[in-house]
């Protein structure tokens, strides 16, 4: 059964830092990992996409790669602003009979002005 | 505008009154899912739909009910809440299944079972 985790649970880091939040999944049999972001009280929105044939995606000051032999993903934040405080998840579409999306508990990140 | 929309947005009910969750997406997306996300166990899959007619349940399935008659719509039914049911209700959709297809998500349902 597919495990996805997101180690630390939260983070802090001062305004201007680049960081990088952790996914990793047991299963390697997945068909894409996507990265969300969830603000307090509020739905998930799409950050990046990366399909199992792919390495990484970029958006902005977003990157995400993916590293499926090691069940590894990472999602990297250049510059960071207060306003990318939020919790973000990782999500894992699997290629299994159930063609379940498994979400990891998110890591929650507070940039200090 | 693309999305997805649930209603209502927050319920307060008591134990045993039956309740209907409304999902809705203007996409014309063939894949619908319900999730609910706890403090500490994070966003877990309820049922999901393939297409019109087709359903299946996921992770935690107990207590609830799904239909997919139309496309658009995937109603999430509790005949009987319970408290252990308080949480926060999120509906997705996605095209299809597939290593390409971002899931779009509705802006949640917070409920409350007294």
């Amino acid at each position: 059964k597919q495990e996805v985790t997101q180690i630390p649970a939260a983070l802090s880091v001062p305004e201007g830092e680049n960081l990088v939040l952790n996914c990793s999944f047991t299963d390697s049999a997945i068909y894409n990992l996507q990265w969300f972001r969830q603000d307090p009280g509020k739905g998930l929105t799409s950050l990046l996409l990366i399909q199992s044939s792919q390495r990484e995606q970029t958006s902005g000051r977003l990157n995400a790669s993916l590293d499926k032999s090691s069940g590894r993903s990472t999602l990297y934040i250049a510059a960071s602003q207060p306003g990318d405080s939020a919790t973000y998840l990782c999500a894992a579409g699997n290629w299994n009979r159930d063609d379940k999306i498994i979400f990891g508990k998110g890591t929650r990140l507070h940039i200090l002005p | 505008e693309a999305q997805v929309t649930q209603n209502p947005r927050y319920l307060i009910t008591v134990t045993g009154k039956k309740l209907t969750v409304t999902c809705s997406q203007n996409m014309n997306h063939e894949y619908m899912s319900w999730y609910r996300q706890d403090p500490g166990l994070g966003l877990r899959q309820i049922y999901y739909s393939m297409n019109v007619e087709v359903t299946d349940k996921g992770d935690v399935p107990e207590g609830y009910k799904v239909s997919r008659k139309e496309k658009r719509n995937f109603p999430l039914i509790l005949e009987s809440p319970s408290p252990n049911q308080t949480s926060l209700y999120f509906c997705a959709s996605s095209l299809a299944t597939g290593p390409q297809e971002t899931q779009y998500f509705g802006p949640g349902t917070r409920l409350l079972v007294l």
